[in-house]
């Protein structure tokens, strides 16, 4: 049973343009999660959303910033108009049924903004 | 009240070692107290999780402890070998229907000496 697969792994981006992140949840699982991680911090809650639906967007920034888990597919988070700021290893999770199940995580995208 | 505080940010040990990682939280909703262990360039591991009915949980040489009371729980290593050298993060969940927070710690970095 694969792990969770998040690609691409590295991105470069430019000021202005667009960062799109996959994530391909564990077999089974239909909730992921996405979060942020600056260097030497801890990880910061971005979205959680269940297939085709948005359960909880309360940690992603209201202006360039969207995610979708569509019924077919891997989940995308995508970032429009990139500035320095959003360099950040970017970081997907997948569990089973919800909160109070185990998430497991996926390796990260690691995107820098020049 | 969201924050979850780790402390130390940083931990040497030589092996064999008992290094222990503290967390406090304010908010008396969370539910579910997870441990991760991240190594550098890889996503965080689910390593042990504590619900607030239980004082302790261990799972091989990992333990945690959790004082309801005082809404503080820590990680403790018993025996720590060089392969336990890692970043460790707390998190705080709240998951009452309705609501979804995750909040995690800003991590411990722990080397452990040969």
């Amino acid at each position: 049973n694969a792990g969770v697969m998040q690609n691409p792994r590295h991105l470069v981006r430019r000021r202005g343009q667009e960062a799109r992140l996959r994530c391909s949840p564990m077999k089974g699982h239909s909730h992921v999660y996405w979060y942020r991680q600056l260097p030497e911090e801890g990880l910061k809650f971005m979205v959680y959303l269940q297939k085709e639906n948005i359960i909880d967007e309360s940690g992603m920034p209201k202006e360039r910033f969207s995610a979708e888990f569509p019924k077919e597919g891997p989940s995308i988070l995508r970032i429009q108009q990139v500035v320095r700021g959003d360099s950040a290893a970017y970081f997907c999770a997948s569990a089973q049924q919800g909160p109070q199940e185990t998430q497991y995580f996926g390796p990260g995208t690691r995107l820098l903004v020049l | 009240q969201q924050q979850v505080k780790q402390s130390p940010q940083s931990l040497i040990v030589q092996k064999g070692g008992i290094p222990i990682i503290n967390c406090a939280y304010e908010n008396t909703a969370f539910d579910y107290f997870p441990w991760y262990q991240q190594f550098p360039g890889k996503g965080p591991a689910l390593l042990i999780a504590i619900r607030p009915d239980v004082s302790e949980k261990k799972e091989g040489r990992f333990t945690i402890s959790f004082n309801k009371s005082a809404k503080q729980f820590s990680l403790h290593i018993m025996d720590s070998q060089p392969g336990d050298s890692a970043t460790y993060f707390c998190a705080a969940i709240q998951t009452t229907s309705g609501t979804y927070k995750y909040i995690f710690g800003t991590g411990t970095r722990l080397k452990v000496l040969a």
